[in-house]
């Protein structure tokens, strides 16, 4: 079945710094869709970024991400990380009327 | 306004007694599925649904029923309930085509 990976458990940075958080999936559909979402503390997950279309750069609030067919990847980066962006980040993988996969989550924590 | 809202926001139960937990949506999604987040296992899909009057198992469907009377409401039903559900559990909606998932603000079960 479908499956998605997210390799960092816990990823802490300075602020300022950039920010590379990874997501790899599997799937035997070719045309997957592809989701981070963002959970701040207490709160429930929101929608970051999403795609289908291969090669081709999303971007949302300072974020982005390309989905990468050939490699399986969906990684998302942000140039200069902020205080506020310390949260939850799930990336997340759904084909037609499949049931939707979510990875076990980074929690990215952002330092002064 | 939410467009999904889930009810009580919080509960404490006893262990072997029944907790039903309400979800409502006026996305006019679908869609519709329960979570649960534990920390250390990220967002775990216990049931979900395509359509009112019929339920499918998500990935941990043990120890929890779900009812979808109409598109707008959908159930989780622990039917006799233990200490190792206790958790916070969040309902969502997607759209046919769309999947991206719009979540409710959680409950906060803790049994006792």
């Amino acid at each position: 079945g479908d499956s998605v990976t997210q390799t960092e458990g816990l990823v802490t940075l300075t602020e300022g710094l950039p920010v590379m958080l990874n997501c790899t999936y599997q799937t035997i559909y070719s045309n997957p869709f592809l989701f981070w979402y963002v959970q701040h503390l207490n709160e429930s997950p929101r929608l970051l970024l999403k795609s289908f279309t291969d090669n081709k750069r999303t971007e949302h609030q300072g974020f982005h991400a390309t989905l990468h067919k050939s490699s399986s990847s969906f990684h998302l980066q942000k140039s200069s990380a902020q205080l506020s962006d310390s949260a939850l980040y799930y990336c997340a993988l759904t084909n037609n009327n499949n049931a939707p996969r979510f990875g076990a989550g980074t929690k990215l924590s952002v330092k002064p | 306004e939410a467009a999904v809202t889930q009810s009580p926001r919080s509960k404490v139960a006893v262990t072997g007694g029944k907790v039903t937990l309400s979800c409502h949506q006026t996305n006019n999604h679908d869609y519709m599925y329960w979570y649960r987040q534990d920390t250390g296992h990220g967002l775990r899909l216990i049931h979900y649904s395509y359509v009112a009057d019929s339920t499918e198992k998500g990935d941990i469907p043990d120890g929890y029923k779900a009812s979808r009377p109409s598109q707008e409401n959908f159930s989780l039903i622990l039917e006799l309930a233990s200490l190792s559900q206790t958790a916070v559990y969040f309902c969502a909606s997607s759209d046919v085509g769309d999947y991206e998932q719009y979540f409710g603000p959680g409950t906060r079960l803790t049994v006792l």
